[in-house]
């Protein structure tokens, strides 16, 4: 079965400086990767995907993510954080078996100014 | 510009009562979701469909069902509302094939 593990819960971090929030995941198939961001009272939106190809996949706003097969990793990264990234990141993990996509608890990210 | 939406946003219900939350989707997907969200949990799937006429059950269907008669809708009954249930609601739609889903702004539900 599928599953995927968030290490952290909340990470704090001050503006303008990188910052790395960690997805592992399990599947004993070929899967697909995704980054979701939810802003305060929003719904989820899709920031990143790994789907095949280039493992180093990168969203519009300065986050990027690498798949790592042997580690079985997608870690999302940011050189340098602003106050709006203040949001909280779902890492998502699914495969070409079914269209049903299994969420990580997520990790809050705060912006200290 | 197709959309997904969600009614109503809030809701406050007592112990016993049934309780639909609608979602109406225009993207045409084939594929629609509902998760709840509670702290420390993430998002947890309650049911899901491919299609009309089609229901699933997801991790945590229990006291919950969907029906599906159109393309567009998914609404989500809580036959005998519980505290339990007190959460927030989401429903998401994907096309088929397409793991990708776009998710609408949430139903936040208290049962007392």
């Amino acid at each position: 079965a599928q599953s995927v593990t968030q290490l952290d819960s909340q990470v704090p971090v001050f503006e303008e400086a990188p910052v790395e929030l960690r997805c592992n995941y399990s599947s004993s198939v070929s899967v697909y990767l995704f980054w979701y961001v939810q802003y305060p009272n929003q719904g989820l939106q899709l920031l990143l995907k790994y789907l095949s190809g280039s493992t180093l996949v990168e969203s519009i706003n300065g986050f990027e993510a690498e798949f790592n097969k042997s580690q079985t990793s997608f870690h999302l990264r940011k050189p340098s954080v602003h106050i709006s990234d203040t949001a909280e990141y779902f890492c998502a993990v699914s495969d070409d078996r079914d269209d049903k996509i299994i969420f990580g608890k997520g990790t809050r990210l705060h912006i200290l100014p | 510009d197709a959309e997904i939406t969600q009614s109503p946003r809030h809701k406050i219900t007592e112990t016993g009562r049934q309780v639909t939350l609608a979602c109406h989707q225009t993207w045409n997907h084939n594929n629609m979701f509902w998760y709840r969200q509670d702290l420390g949990h993430g998002l947890r799937l309650i049911h899901y469909s491919y299609g009309v006429q089609d229901t699933n059950k997801g991790e945590v269907s229990d006291g919950y069902s969907v029906s599906r008669s159109n393309t567009e809708d998914l609404p989500l009954t809580l036959e005998s509302a519980a505290s339990s249930q007190t959460s927030v609601y989401f429903c998401a739609s994907s096309a088929a094939g397409n793991n990708e889903q776009f998710f609408g702004p949430g139903t936040r539900l208290t049962v007392l």
